[in-house]
């Protein structure tokens, strides 16, 4: 298995650019998630689903769209690049909890975007 | 609303002896599990241990052992005999249980998390 792949490694924008930060996983995970990491900081949640066509908001979601057409792609779209989008963007995914037990996220190797 | 603290930015222990990381968490729901991940200087997240809030014994995995207190909602983490190579950036975090329809995925709440470093 791969687990969690995440393209581009490494990415720079100007400002007011688009571009989609892909993420796969074949671990056959309901649950997926994208999170960034500011400098000195843990990670915030952006987006996740919970399944296939099913997606909400997560603490920091303005300036970003995300879609769930299959269980294995989650991808994350920039809609106008700002520089305080410049970050180190995670995606994860995991199974849901059953019986109150909760599962380890499975990180990706992260994007780390720059935003001039 | 759920929270972590975690009040050490930066920790130094000699190698071979036992440190141990601060985790403090806030949150109403009954249900819910508490993670450790270590980021090394690569930047990947690397998980090292889980506690259910139900679970009655404190979690162990190899060197690395969860100190949980529910009524004091802390999660301390302890390391028992540093390695140079546990040098790296130690996350806390909450993942809140789906409950009466709400299931917030795979939310995970995040501290800001602690700097490890070894000393030979």
């Amino acid at each position: 298995n791969a687990g969690v792949t995440q393209t581009p490694k490494f990415q720079v924008l100007k400002t007011g650019q688009s571009m989609t930060l892909q993420c796969a996983q074949d671990m056959n995970h309901e649950y997926m998630s994208w999170y960034r990491q500011d400098p000195g900081m843990g990670l915030r949640l952006i987006h996740y689903s919970v399944g296939a066509g099913i997606t909400d908001q997560g603490e920091v979601p303005n300036g970003y769209n995300v879609s769930r057409s299959t269980t294995e792609d989650f991808p994350l779209r920039l809609l106008s690049a700002a520089p305080s989008q410049t970050s180190v963007y995670f995606c994860a995914s995991s199974p849901p909890p059953t019986r109150g037990r909760s599962y380890e996220q499975y990180f990706g190797p992260g994007t780390r975007l720059t935003v001039t | 609303a759920q929270k972590i603290t975690q009040t050490q930015p930066g920790m130094f222990v000699q190698e071979k002896e036992a440190v141990t990381l601060d985790c403090t968490y806030d949150t109403s729901d009954p249900s819910y599990g508490l993670f450790w991940y270590k980021q090394p200087s690569s930047g990947e997240m690397i998980f090292l241990i889980y506690q259910g809030s139900y679970d009655q014994q404190n979690a162990t995995e190899g060197r690395y052992s969860l100190n949980f207190q529910k009524a004091r909602k802390s999660a301390n983490l302890v390391i028992s005999a540093s390695q140079l190579g546990d040098s790296a950036m130690y996350f806390c975090a909450v993942h809140i249980s789906p409950m009466r329809g709400r299931d917030l995925g795979g939310k995970l709440i995040f501290g800001q998390g602690t700097e490890l470093s070894v000393k030979p």
